[in-house]
């Protein structure tokens, strides 16, 4: 069975950083492409990030370009988000999403969900 | 950006009628939709793939249908726990990937 557990979720002041983790298993994680995608409190789904299976490849929403950096480490099963340069509007429930193969960019395999919020 | 416009935005329908979701794309995405169902306090919940392709474990009363622009999820006789938001979400061209404002389907 899959199981994707988000971690590193908290209260951060605008301006600060954090590092969200995916703990995967149920599968051999280093075929499959991750992803972050993230929802505003009562909003919609909005794709974040995504990272190859071999970690060679990354993608970023513009939004996040240049200050999320998305990481992983097959050795560890886990993939990271590391959030700089937070503002209020990065505030949202981050999910890790499985691909369902390579990189094709549909998710079969959601996590729980872990909650950032950016205030002061 | 391809930009993904669901309609109706909530939908009030009683269990065991026909609930229809329309997703319109802003230019072709050929098949390449996912259809997910989320609930609340839930991750989302694959659906459908490839515009038509129910995921594992999904019943028969759900199904997808269209190409290009135009995508619809239809359930058939809705059930009790089919009460949710539905998101559509192209994988044609990306990044980024995007995703349809959702259509809540509540009790009427």
């Amino acid at each position: 069975e899959v199981q994707l557990v988000e971690s590193g979720g908290g209260l951060v002041q605008p301006g600060g950083s954090l590092r969200l983790s995916c703990a995967a298993s149920g599968f051999i994680f280093s075929t499959y492409a991750m992803n972050w995608v993230r929802q505003a409190p009562g909003k919609g789904l909005q794709w974040v990030s995504g990272i190859s299976g071999s970690g060679y490849s990354t993608y970023y929403a513009d939004s996040v370009k240049g200050r999320f950096t998305i990481s992983r480490d097959n050795s560890k099963n886990t993939v990271y988000l590391q959030m700089n340069s937070l503002r209020a509007e990065d505030t949202a429930v981050y999910y890790c999403a499985k691909d369902r193969l390579g990189a094709t960019g549909w998710f079969d395999s959601w996590g729980q969900g872990t909650l950032v919020t950016v205030s002061s | 950006e391809i930009v993904m416009t669901q309609s109706p935005a909530t939908l009030s329908v009683s269990p065991g009628e026909r609930a229809t979701l329309s997703c319109r794309a802003s230019q072709s995405v050929s098949s390449n939709l996912a259809w997910y169902q989320q609930k609340p306090g839930q991750a989302p919940r694959l659906l459908i793939y490839g515009a038509s392709t129910r995921a594992t474990g999904v019943p028969a009363r759900f199904s997808g249908s269209g190409s290009g622009t135009e995508f619809t999820l239809t359930i058939s006789s809705l059930q009790s726990e089919d009460f949710a938001v539905y998101y559509c979400q192209q994988y044609n061209t990306w990044p980024p990937l995007t995703f349809g404002g959702g259509t809540k389907v509540e009790i009427k």
